[in-house]
């Protein structure tokens, strides 16, 4: 089983802020990994698939990097609306597997 | 617009069965991956199972095989999941979620339904 390890567990940033996300694999997942968005009481939305893709609708100020074992999720300006817990996904191999999440607070 | 809708969670006792329904509407459901997805009180996503477009193959969470199954019916745009010899862990907010016709990332969700073992 990949297991996915994120980092920081909590980053509290004011508004305008920019937040680096870290997704660690335990091994290759090539290309494979997808950022996840969710808000308190809601269910996740997709925000990146492929590393660097942004799913349908989603703010150009998000933005996937990386290969390999490391990968890194970036949202350029913070609004209020991204406090939020985000979580990497991979599908590179089966199980499909889950980070534990990053909590992205809005100061 | 695309929707997945659950049904059937509820409180039930240790040991017990129960199973969990999700309603594809807005979209071709006999054309894309689906899966349930997991979340424990306060606590991350976990993958439970996936199903291929035609049901011809299966992927579980090993900690799952055996105790549940996914189905679906692709003339009623349903997905299923079967949980049998339910435990106090399988407590959890449960999500219906699409992949894609050709991998398996996840969007759109359902609103989940909740499953509460306890005695």
């Amino acid at each position: 089983e990949i297991v996915l390890t994120q980092s920081p567990a909590t980053l509290s940033l004011s508004p305008g802020g920019r937040a680096t996300l870290s997704c660690r694999a335990s091994q290759s997942v090539i290309t494979y990994l997808a950022w996840y968005q969710q808000r308190p009481g809601q269910a996740p939305r997709l925000l990146i698939y492929d590393t660097s893709n942004r799913a349908t609708g989603i703010p150009a100020r998000f933005s996937g990097s990386g290969s390999g074992t490391d990968f890194t999720l970036t949202i350029s300006s913070l609004e209020p609306e991204d406090s939020a817990v985000y979580y990497c996904q991979q599908r590179s191999n089966w199980p499909l597997t889950f980070g534990g999440g990053t909590k992205v607070e809005i100061k | 617009e695309v929707r997945l809708v659950e049904s059937g969670g509820g409180l039930v006792q240790p040991g017990e069965s129960l199973r969990l329904s999700c309603e594809g509407s807005g979209f071709t459901f006999s054309s894309y991956w689906m899966a349930w997805v997991r979340q424990a009180p306060g606590k991350g996503l976990v993958w439970v199972a996936s199903i291929k477009q035609d049901g011809s193959d299966k992927y579980y969470l090993d900690s799952m095989k055996g105790r549940f199954t996914i189905s679906r019916d692709n003339a009623k745009s349903s997905l299923f999941l079967q949980m049998n010899s339910l435990t106090a862990d399988d407590t959890a907010v449960y999500y219906c979620a699409r992949g894609s016709p050709k991998t398996n990332w996840f969007d759109p969700w359902g609103q989940g339904t909740l499953v509460t073992v306890s005695s």
